[in-house]
This record gives C-alpha cells, sequence and structure tokens, in this order.
C-alpha cells in the first residue's frame, strides 16, 4: 500500500471551513483515498472514500486532484466536536487489503 | 445496534504478569482486526481475521502475543507475559468482509504495564 503525508497538525476557528491536505505521490491506480478520524479517548471513525471523482457526504467533501497525487478533507463548518486526528490512508478494495495508518494531522478547532 | 464491544475499557498489571483481551465485533461482521496504538502515534495493524482464519499475522509479536476467533465470532488477544513497553491502547475492529468500505471500531482497552 502507498504511503501518505500530512501535517502533524492544523488549526481552524469555529464555524470555518478546515482544509486538510494529504499527499499520496505513490497513489496506484486502483487505490482509494480514505479518511478517518480518531476523537480523544475513542476508536476511528470513518469519514469518507473516493478513487478520482470528488466526493461529498453528510461529514465532509473529499477532492482529489487529476493526478490523484493529493487530495484534501473538507469539513465545510466546523465544530467544537470536529476536534480529532485526521488520518488519509490510500488502500485498494480487496479482501486482501490492509487499513494502514500513519500520523495523521491533529485538528484543533477554535471558538 | 451496538458497535464493537471491547473489555475491560483499562487495565493496570504488573510486569511479567499476563493479560487478556476481549472483542465483540458488529454481528455478521466476518473481518476483524486488532490494533495496537502507541500514544501519539496511528493504530498499527497486529492481526486481521477472515472469520475464524488469521489471514494476516505478520505484525504479531509471536514469542508473547497470541490471539484466537472461536466459531468466527468473539475475538481474544492475550499477552503473556506483558513488559513495560507493552503499554498501550489495543483497538479491535471489524467489517462486513475485507474488501469493505468501512471498519468500525472499539473504543479500545488501555494496557498499562508497571
Amino acid at each position: 500500500d502507498a504511503k501518505t503525508t500530512q501535517p502533524p497538525s492544523m488549526d481552524c476557528a469555529e464555524g470555518r471551513a478546515a482544509n486538510l491536505p494529504c499527499n499520496h505521490s505513490t497513489i496506484s491506480g486502483n487505490e482509494y483515498v480514505y479518511w478517518y478520524r480518531q476523537i480523544h479517548s475513542q476508536g476511528p471513525q470513518y469519514i469518507i472514500h473516493g478513487l478520482k471523482n470528488n466526493e461529498t457526504n453528510e461529514m465532509a467533501s473529499l477532492i482529489i486532484t487529476e493526478d490523484r497525487k493529493s487530495s484534501t478533507l473538507i469539513l465545510p463548518h466546523a465544530t467544537l466536536r470536529d476536534t480529532a486526528v485526521y488520518y488519509c490512508i490510500v488502500r485498494v478494495d480487496s479482501s486482501a487489503s490492509k487499513i494502514i495508518f500513519g500520523s495523521g494531522t491533529r485538528l484543533s478547532i477554535r471558538p | 445496534e451496538a458497535g464493537v464491544v471491547q473489555s475491560p475499557r483499562y487495565k493496570i498489571i504488573e510486569k511479567k504478569q499476563p493479560v487478556a483481551f476481549w472483542c465483540n465485533p458488529i454481528s455478521g461482521h466476518n473481518t476483524l482486526y486488532w490494533y495496537l496504538q502507541n500514544l501519539g502515534q496511528g493504530p498499527e495493524l497486529l492481526i486481521r481475521y477472515e472469520n475464524e482464519e488469521a489471514v494476516d499475522d505478520s505484525q504479531l509479536p509471536k514469542d508473547r502475543f497470541s490471539a484466537e476467533r472461536l466459531k468466527g465470532v468473539d475475538s481474544t488477544l492475550k499477552i503473556q507475559p506483558a513488559e513495560l513497553g507493552d503499554s498501550a491502547v489495543y483497538l479491535c475492529a471489524s467489517s462486513l468482509d475485507g474488501a469493505a468500505t468501512e471498519a468500525f471500531f472499539g473504543q479500545g482497552t488501555r494496557l498499562t504495564v508497571v
């Protein structure tokens, strides 16, 4: 599985959009980009995933560049409850694929 | 519907003692994972089960760690004997199958070895 690179920490004002970048320059054509987040003292939680098209769900939007070497997770209106560590993961959708976490980005939302 | 249930939530033991963690995955989920998470780091995969078969245990330190998943449902992770460096959070997760989009995680067991 390809590796990802994320900034160790970011902060964002409450109510503003939080944009979390991820670099995955060695991603393969059949690898998806996944995002999970981990709130303090809880297990990771799935947010969203995509292959090459932009995706949106009730939690967030995922923007993947045309060359697929980087992506951005967007939380459109950040709240204090969005304070967490956000993990960008690349994996193929196969039964042999592992979910491998890096160090993630610690996002702090300030009031 | 209940999520992934892990117990105990916290455990403190002396070094060289044995310890066991229990995980009850979401009903119907065939794939079960055990992860270890050290402070300030992302979770690291220890072992992955497809039903009762361990299909990936390459990261499990087999000299002291063992795991089982009887009948392809609940799972137990054991450490014997525990070392100071084993202090960490042990996370269990499950998914419908190995290719499933989403894995669901339990709250974890925080182990402290003194």
